[in-house]
């Protein structure tokens, strides 16, 4: 099936540091979400994409639609302890009717 | 904020028993969703409805059931409960003609 290549898998970062994450697809996708997931809840959306190029932000969090329709990028900038979660990309392709998601960005905090 | 809502959060249950694991959203979305998930893994999806009286199954086989009688209520039902359904089930709903979904708190699942 069709499959998004969510990296880096994990990330142990320092409190005040700027993350970067992304999904890749050989696919192209009309749609990319970025949600994050708490431990023991439901993911929530953080940032929706619909266009090409598109670069939205939300709070310290900023997201891009690759040029190529085949990539995604979140950046959260300035990182605070409630970041720490699991960020999911999910991408839409015309093609399918449902969503294709990534296998999750788990981010830690170091002590 | 999306208003969306599962019941149970969590359920221990034994082995053979029939449960059934409530979803319902109040936002008048025609699509619906429910994923399995196991602790800090992917989403999988097991069942979606484009409305009312549809029904259709995900990309993971799954051995339970789902029923769409009305817009707002999803609930999935196992028959009988194993061990290997423990897991956290997520339920979603989109708008018709949209992408994004938005997900319930979810439901633990411990089967003994």
């Amino acid at each position: 099936g069709q499959q998004l290549n969510q990296s880096p898998q994990s990330m142990f970062i320092q409190e005040g540091e700027d993350v970067s994450m992304n999904c890749t697809s050989s696919s192209i996708f009309n749609t990319w979400l970025w949600y994050k997931q708490d431990p023991g809840e439901g993911p929530v959306l953080l940032i929706a994409l619909y266009k090409a190029g598109e670069l939205t932000s939300n709070g310290r969090l900023t997201a891009q639609f690759g040029i190529t329709r085949k990539d995604s990028f979140l950046n959260i900038s300035a990182s605070i302890p409630s970041d720490v979660g699991i960020y999911f990309c999910a991408g839409h392709m015309d093609s399918n009717y449902q969503l294709i998601w990534g296998a999750g960005t788990k981010l830690i905090i170091k002590p | 904020e999306a208003d969306i809502y599962q019941t149970p959060r969590y359920l221990v249950i034994g082995t053979g028993k029939k449960i059934t694991l409530e979803c319902s959203q109040t936002m008048g979305h025609d699509k619906m969703y429910w994923y399995q998930q196991d602790p800090g893994m992917e989403l999988h999806l097991i069942h979606y409805s484009y409305g009312v009286n549809s029904t259709e199954k995900g990309d993971l086989s799954s051995e339970s059931t789902v029923s769409r009688i009305r817009t707002e209520h999803f609930p999935l039902t196992l028959e009988s409960a194993r061990p290997s359904h423990t897991s956290q089930y997520l339920c979603a709903s989109s708008m018709a003609g949209r992408e994004t979904q938005y997900f319930g708190p979810g439901t633990r699942l411990l089967v003994l």
